[in-house]
């Protein structure tokens, strides 16, 4: 089946860095999603994709689709102590299928 | 966005006992839910997929006489673990889906199980 790497697995950085993490695929996903995941909670959608190329930001979040269709990244800008967590890429084979999970990149900041 | 809610948000159960999980969509309804199982510092892995009304389907490697999946209503799925085994202990998510795109897709806040 689909798999997704995610790197880096973790990241440990002080207040007001900023931070990038990708996810590549073995093959073609039609919808890369990006969530963020507190302990003991749901995923908690923060940003979708759906074209090759597409750069989209939410805030202090950007994150770009890959042109290939088989990786994208998600940038933290100026990052603060509450985006402490797990975030984790999604990959859509087609619309409103199942979605294939990253491993994951747990986030500190320390600040 | 719209609110999926799980119950119980945590059980603790004996060896050999069944334990059922809820699934609701609070103010949507949903087509189709997905049921994830997560073990710590690990990723999502998708267990099964429910359309109301039908049979759920199971993904490779997942027991779907251990793991009854039930999708009564467009607002309701559940998730019945039987004969629970201490391994069976995991993080359990549900998503519930009401459109044509997984960002109409909600999750629950989990269910931590625990299994003595």
């Amino acid at each position: 089946g689909q798999q997704l790497n995610q790197s880096p697995q973790s990241m440990f950085i002080q207040e007001g860095e900023d931070v990038s993490m990708n996810c590549t695929s073995s093959s073609i996903f039609n919808t890369w999603l990006w969530y963020k995941q507190d302990p003991g909670e749901g995923p908690v959608l923060l940003i979708a994709l759906y074209k090759a190329g597409e750069l989209t930001s939410n805030g202090r979040l950007t994150a770009q689709f890959g042109i290939t269709r088989k990786d994208s990244f998600l940038n933290i800008s100026a990052s603060i102590p509450s985006d402490v967590g797990i975030y984790f890429c999604a990959g859509e084979e087609t619309s409103g299928s199942r979605l294939t999970f990253g491993e994951g990149t747990q986030l500190t900041v320390n600040p | 966005g719209a609110v999926v809610s799980q119950h119980p948000s945590w059980v603790i159960c004996k060896s050999g006992t069944s334990v059922k999980i809820e699934c609701r969509s609070l103010d949507f309804q949903a087509t189709t839910m997905f049921w994830y199982r997560q073990f710590p510092k690990q990723s999502l892995m998708l267990m099964a997929t429910s359309n109301e009304g039908s049979k759920a389907t199971y993904e490779q490697g997942v027991e779907k006489d251990k793991f009854l999946i039930n999708h009564a209503s467009l607002t309701l799925s559940t998730l019945t673990v039987t004969s629970a085994h201490p391994e069976d202990s995991s993080f359990y998510i549900c998503s519930a889906y009401a459109g044509t795109r997984n960002t109409e897709a909600f999750f629950g806040q989990g269910t931590r199980l625990t299994v003595v």
